[in-house]
C-alpha cells in the first residue's frame, strides 16, 4: 500500500469542527482513501471511504483534493466522545487484502 | 447482532508455551484478518483469509506463528514456543467486502 502522512496529534475544542489532514502523494489510480479511528481501549472502526468526490455520512465527511495527493476528514461537531486515534490508509479498490495501519493522529477534544 | 468475539480476552503464559487464540467473525463474512498491536502504536497486519484459504501470511513474524480458518468461519491464530517479545494485543478482524469490523482483542502477556 502506498504510504500516508498525518500529524502526531492535535487538539480541539468541544462542539468545534475538527478538520484532520492526511498527505498521500504517492497514491495511485486505484487507491481508495479509508479512515478508521480507535477510541482508548477499543479496537478500530470503520469511520469514512472514498475514491475522488467528497463522500459524507453520519460520522464524518471526506474531503478529497482535486489530484487527490491529500485528504481532509472532517468532524462537523466534535465530543468528548470522539477523542481517539484517526488513522488514514490506502487500499487498492477491489481488493480484500488487509489495512495498512500506520501512527495514525491522536485527536484531543477539550471540553 | 453479534459483532467479532474473540477470545480468551486475556491470557498469561509462560516462555515456551504454546498459545491458540481465536476468532469467531461476524456470520457471513468473507474475509478474516489478524492484527497484533503493541501499546501506543497502530495495528500490525499479520495474515488474512478469504473463506478457508489463507491469502497472505507476510505479516507473521516468524515460523512459530500460524493461523487456520478451516471451514471459512472460526480461526485460530497459534503462537508455538512463546517468547517475551510476542506479548501484545491480538486483533481479529472481519469484512464482508470494503469495511473491516474488529473485534475487542486478546491481551496476551508472556512471562
Amino acid at each position: 500500500d502506498a504510504k500516508t502522512t498525518q500529524p502526531n496529534s492535535m487538539e480541539s475544542n468541544e462542539e468545534e469542527p475538527v478538520h484532520l489532514p492526511c498527505n498521500h502523494s504517492t497514491i495511485s489510480g486505484t487507491d481508495y482513501i479509508h479512515w478508521y479511528r480507535q477510541l482508548p481501549s477499543q479496537g478500530p472502526e470503520y469511520v469514512i471511504h472514498g475514491l475522488t468526490s467528497n463522500v459524507n455520512n453520519r460520522m464524518a465527511s471526506l474531503a478529497i483534493a482535486e489530484d487527490r495527493k491529500s485528504s481532509t476528514l472532517i468532524l462537523h461537531r466534535a465530543t468528548l466522545r470522539d477523542a481517539a486515534v484517526y488513522y488514514c490508509i490506502l487500499r487498492k479498490g477491489g481488493g480484500a487484502d488487509g489495512l495498512t495501519f500506520g501512527k495514525g493522529t491522536h485527536l484531543i477534544i477539550q471540553p | 447482532g453479534a459483532g467479532v468475539s474473540q477470545s480468551p480476552r486475556y491470557k498469561v503464559t509462560k516462555r515456551g508455551q504454546d498459545v491458540a487464540l481465536r476468532c469467531d467473525p461476524i456470520s457471513g463474512h468473507v474475509s478474516l484478518y489478524w492484527y497484533r498491536q503493541a501499546l501506543g502504536q497502530g495495528p500490525e497486519f499479520l495474515t488474512y483469509f478469504n473463506y478457508e484459504a489463507q491469502q497472505d501470511k507476510s505479516g507473521l513474524p516468524n515460523d512459530r506463528f500460524s493461523a487456520e480458518r478451516p471451514e471459512g468461519s472460526i480461526s485460530t491464530l497459534t503462537i508455538q514456543r512463546t517468547e517475551q517479545r510476542d506479548s501484545a494485543m491480538y486483533r481479529c478482524a472481519s469484512s464482508p467486502g470494503e469495511k473491516l469490523f474488529f473485534g475487542s482483542g486478546t491481551q496476551l502477556s508472556v512471562l
